[in-house]
């Protein structure tokens, strides 16, 4: 699986956007991009995947660049509960050997 | 409730006891994950099974004993453990191996303290 570089932590204000980024520079035509988030001492829940085209569901959009090399998961009105380690995970779902492996995530507060 | 269940939710043990953490899920997935999360570490993947045969040992010391007795049940058997085996160990499951679509599927994990 290609790697990924996150930062390690992120403020946002509360009803803002939350824009989280991604890179993936070694990605191959196949990988995709998954998000996940852990709230404190809990398991790891899955928000969103793609591919190549940009992607939006009741929790979130991801945006993935024309040149699939980075991405950036929005959260376009960001709560409280919102406060987690969001972690992006490239893998390619085809390949039964390709666990899912987990970085060092960015540390999201979501602030009053 | 994620349909991952994990019990107990908490754990203290001491090193010289045996304990086993139960993981049940009843989604029909065909594959099921031990996961370790050490404090301010990465999630480590420890174990997988694919229709209740060990497919991955990620190194894991033999101090841990996984067992799958069918597809909706994990076990993960404990014996003399040592303090740094303290950590958040998380089961999840997915369809099958490739994962496609939503991926794996987590449980809340239990805490497990060993004194």
């Amino acid at each position: 699986d290609a790697k990924t570089t996150q930062p390690p932590s992120m403020d946002c204000a509360e009803g803002r956007a939350a824009n989280l980024p991604c890179n993936h520079s070694t990605i191959s035509g196949n990988e995709y991009v998954y998000w996940y988030r852990q709230i404190h001492s809990q398991g790891p829940q899955y928000i969103i995947h793609g591919l190549k085209n940009n992607e939006t569901n009741e929790m979130a959009s991801l945006i993935i660049t024309e040149d699939r090399k980075s991405s950036t998961l929005i959260l376009p009105h960001a709560t409280l509960r919102d406060t987690a380690v969001y972690y992006c995970i490239v893998r390619l779902p085809n390949n039964a050997g390709n666990m899912l492996t987990f970085g060092g995530g960015t540390r999201l507060m979501v602030k009053p | 409730e994620t349909g991952v269940t994990q019990t107990p939710r908490h754990l203290v043990m001491g090193m010289t006891n045996k304990k086993s953490l139960k993981c049940e899920q009843h989604l029909g997935h065909n594959a099921m994950y031990w996961y370790k999360q050490s404090a301010k570490k990465p999630l480590e993947l420890m174990f997988v099974y694919s229709l209740e045969e060990r497919v991955e040992n990620n190194s894991v010391p033999s101090r841990f004993s996984p067992e799958c007795p069918n597809s909706s049940h994990l076990f993960l058997h404990l014996h003399t453990l040592q303090p740094e085996d303290s950590a958040l160990y998380l089961c999840a499951s997915s369809q099958d191996l490739w994962a496609t679509g939503n991926g794996y599927t987590f449980g809340s994990g239990t805490r497990l303290t060993v004194v």
